[in-house]
């Protein structure tokens, strides 16, 4: 069976400070990955997503970046975090002829 | 561009009663809408989906109708239980790319014994 994860789970970070946030699928192969983030009380807003090893597709500007160095790995990354990148980031990953998304645990972010 | 619209207000149910939730979607017709469950502090987890050509699917105690004229789907809990206290979301894939999903805000559950 397939199996997504997450880390860290809680993440607190200083203004300004770098952030890695890693997600791993096992049991599947050429998953399309997704990363989400989720104000408070708000909707999923896709941030990025991926079709294969190195390709990335932004979907909101801003001061994150992703990226897919391994088949099964998706990475979000900010050089220099702000107040409104807190939220609760999400990963999933959609099977490339599916329609379904299979999310993680999740990482709530605070930024202070 | 896509919108959907999920009532934003919780819905308090009692248990054993039906709950009812609304999506309303415009300027697009999908070929699918799914319904996912989210727990607080948690990922969403799926729980169906119907196509255009389907009117009505069902699982266990749910039920879900889609009215591609309306524009519009219904996510039915028969026999509510507290366990079904969850916000549920409703999602419709993005307009000419396949592998994305467009989210609704979710509406808040809360069955009460």
């Amino acid at each position: 069976s397939q199996t997504i994860h997450q880390w860290p789970a809680t993440l607190v970070q200083p203004v300004g400070s770098p952030l890695s946030l890693e997600c791993t699928v096992e049991g599947t192969s050429n998953p399309n990955l997704y990363w989400y983030r989720q104000a408070a009380g708000r909707g999923l807003q896709l941030l990025f997503y991926s079709v294969g090893i190195g390709q990335i597709s932004s979907e909101v500007p801003q001061n994150l970046s992703a990226s897919r160095p391994q088949d099964r790995q998706f990475i979000l990354s900010s050089k220099k975090l702000l107040l409104s990148d807190s939220g609760f980031y999400l990963c999933a990953w959609k099977r490339r002829e599916g329609d379904t998304q299979y999310f993680g645990p999740g990482t709530r972010l605070t930024v202070l | 561009s896509q919108k959907i619209e999920q009532n934003s207000e919780a819905l308090n149910i009692q248990e054993g009663k039906t709950a009812t939730l609304t999506c309303n979607y415009t300027n697009y017709s999908p070929a699918y809408l799914q319904w996912y469950r989210q727990d607080p502090g948690r990922g969403p987890v799926f729980l169906l989906l119907i196509r255009e050509n389907e009117k009505e699917k069902r699982k266990e105690r749910l039920k879900v109708t889609f009215d591609t004229t309306l524009k519009q789907s219904l996510f039915h809990i028969t026999a509510s239980q507290p366990a079904d206290s969850a916000t549920y979301l409703c999602a419709l894939p993005v307009s000419g790319g396949y592998n994305k999903l467009i989210f609704g805000a979710g509406t808040r559950l809360a069955v009460h014994p």
